[in-house]
């Protein structure tokens, strides 16, 4: 109950299109989702995160989309650029725990 | 500001020794939580601490400790290394008081060999 499943494991998407990952949970005490990017050798980034009471945040090109009755939430990069190639992680948290449920990762790569 | 600063970068240990990694937190930040990455595994909790208490614990085994100083900093120890615990150890400080702005560091590299 405590996993957030995410997919595809890798995409690869060409320049100016748009990349999506989604992820989904079971746990219906979560109340926080952030995704976060991260480039080899680097710490995961905070991108974007939202919380449940809103369906959709957009953050520039960034956006996250968010249905609580199906328990899944997805990111979607508008107009990829080849600096968004990355490793983008999902996760999940409850509003009583600094402690972060990751998703398995997706590997994006985005061709000129 | 500054970010959280891991330290060392890098470490080789040899299976059956001891490690202790570092992690100084954004000034102001008092929950420091370690986080471990590999490739089979993903990352995965190991601890949070908030005002040097544990105050949440992941699934892993008492070889694993913990601690937080007066100051926030925290370092994380690892004992009788096995070749398994070759990771990326991560470390994300907070304010702890539910606002959610974990910030990570780039994290040290064991290997264990």
């Amino acid at each position: 109950q405590q996993q957030v499943k995410q997919s595809p494991q890798s995409l690869i998407v060409q320049k100016g299109g748009i990349s999506i990952i989604n992820c989904a949970y079971e746990n219906t005490a979560f109340d926080y989702f952030p995704w976060y990017q991260q480039f080899p050798g680097k710490g995961p980034a905070l991108l974007i995160a939202i919380r449940p009471d809103v369906s959709e945040k957009k953050e520039g090109r960034f956006t996250i989309s968010f249905n609580k009755s199906a328990k899944q939430f997805s990111l979607h990069i508008m107009d990829s650029q080849p600096g968004d190639s990355a490793t983008y992680f999902c996760a999940a948290s409850t509003w009583n725990t600094d402690k972060l449920i990751f998703g398995t990762g997706t590997r994006l790569q985005v061709f000129p | 500001k500054a970010g959280v600063t891991q330290t060392p970068r890098y470490l080789i240990k040899t299976r059956g020794q001891q490690v202790t990694l570092s992690c100084s937190p954004i000034s102001g930040h008092r929950s420091v939580s370690w986080y471990q990455q590999t490739p089979g595994q993903g990352l995965q909790f190991l601890f949070e601490y908030f005002s040097e208490t544990q105050r949440n614990k992941g699934n892993f085994p008492g070889r694993f400790s913990g601690r937080q100083f007066s100051n926030s900093r925290s370092e994380m120890n690892v004992s009788t290394l096995e070749l398994g615990d070759s990771a990326l150890y991560l470390c994300a400080s907070s304010s702890g008081t539910g606002d959610y702005g974990y910030t990570f560091g780039s994290g040290t590299r064991l290997t264990v060999v």
